[in-house]
């Protein structure tokens, strides 16, 4: 159980354009979803916090307008990189909490997206 | 905020033998903390976690030990087999309802020698 499935697994744009990129909960509810960069072998850092149905929190240096992420149901959350360029080359990871999952309950990770711009 | 380290960066074992993997951090708030197993080209996957109020957990080849008291925890893996060869990332997190965040380490990329 607790499944996250994020679509697509890979992706390469061109500069100047915008990619969406799906992340869903399979198997359960998700109030809050989410959203890791990560660079070559280095660590994951946190980009935003998703909430379905309300605006999404995003960490200190993160872009808002360029990184929209929309959460409009509980298993569903998408992270829109707006006009590309190659520094946003990147591997993008999701992730949930099963709603209601108690105290600490797991994270668990989607499969990421390798987006490659040109 | 927390502030996760994580040693060491990489690590070579031979099959078999026993692997090591330790963290520090520094919010004595946090008491969750889970270690992630991630393969090339995956997200990352939970391999087992601790909260404050154990100081050991073990499952199977698989455990992890917590001093609160030091701000450090460890990842231990006996019997390595090569499938264990990948990285490894330690985090911590506050008490969480949902929507609190994990810290991770920085990693630490195991390979099994065969």
């Amino acid at each position: 159980g607790a499944v996250v499935s994020q679509h697509p697994s890979r992706v390469i744009c061109k500069s100047g354009t915008s990619v969406k990129i799906e992340c869903r909960s399979l198997d359960f509810q998700a109030t809050t979803m989410f959203w890791y960069r990560q660079f070559p072998k280095q660590s994951l850092m946190l980009m935003a916090t998703s909430n379905e149905g309300s605006k999404a929190t995003y960490e200190q240096g993160v872009e808002k307008d360029k990184f929209l992420i929309n959460h409009a149901s509980l298993t569903l959350s998408t992270l829109t990189v707006t006009s590309a360029h190659p520094e946003d080359s990147s591997f993008y990871i999701c992730s949930a909490r099963v709603s209601g999952g108690g105290y600490n309950s797991p994270l668990h990770f989607g499969n990421g997206t390798r987006l490659t711009v040109t | 905020g927390e502030n996760v380290e994580q040693h060491p960066s990489t690590l070579s074992v031979q099959e078999g033998d026993s692997a090591v993997i330790k963290c520090t951090y520094s919010d004595s708030a946090s008491n969750y903390f889970p270690w992630y197993k991630q393969e090339l080209g995956k997200g990352p996957q939970l391999i087992i976690d601790i909260r404050s109020n154990v100081g050991e957990k073990k499952d199977q080849r698989i455990a992890v030990t917590l001093n609160k008291t030091a701000k450090h925890f460890s990842l231990h893996i006996t019997e390595t087999q090569p499938e264990d060869s990948a990285v490894y990332f330690c985090a911590a997190s506050p008490p969480s309802f949902g929507n609190e965040k994990l810290t991770f380490g920085t990693g630490t990329r195991l390979t099994i020698i065969p």
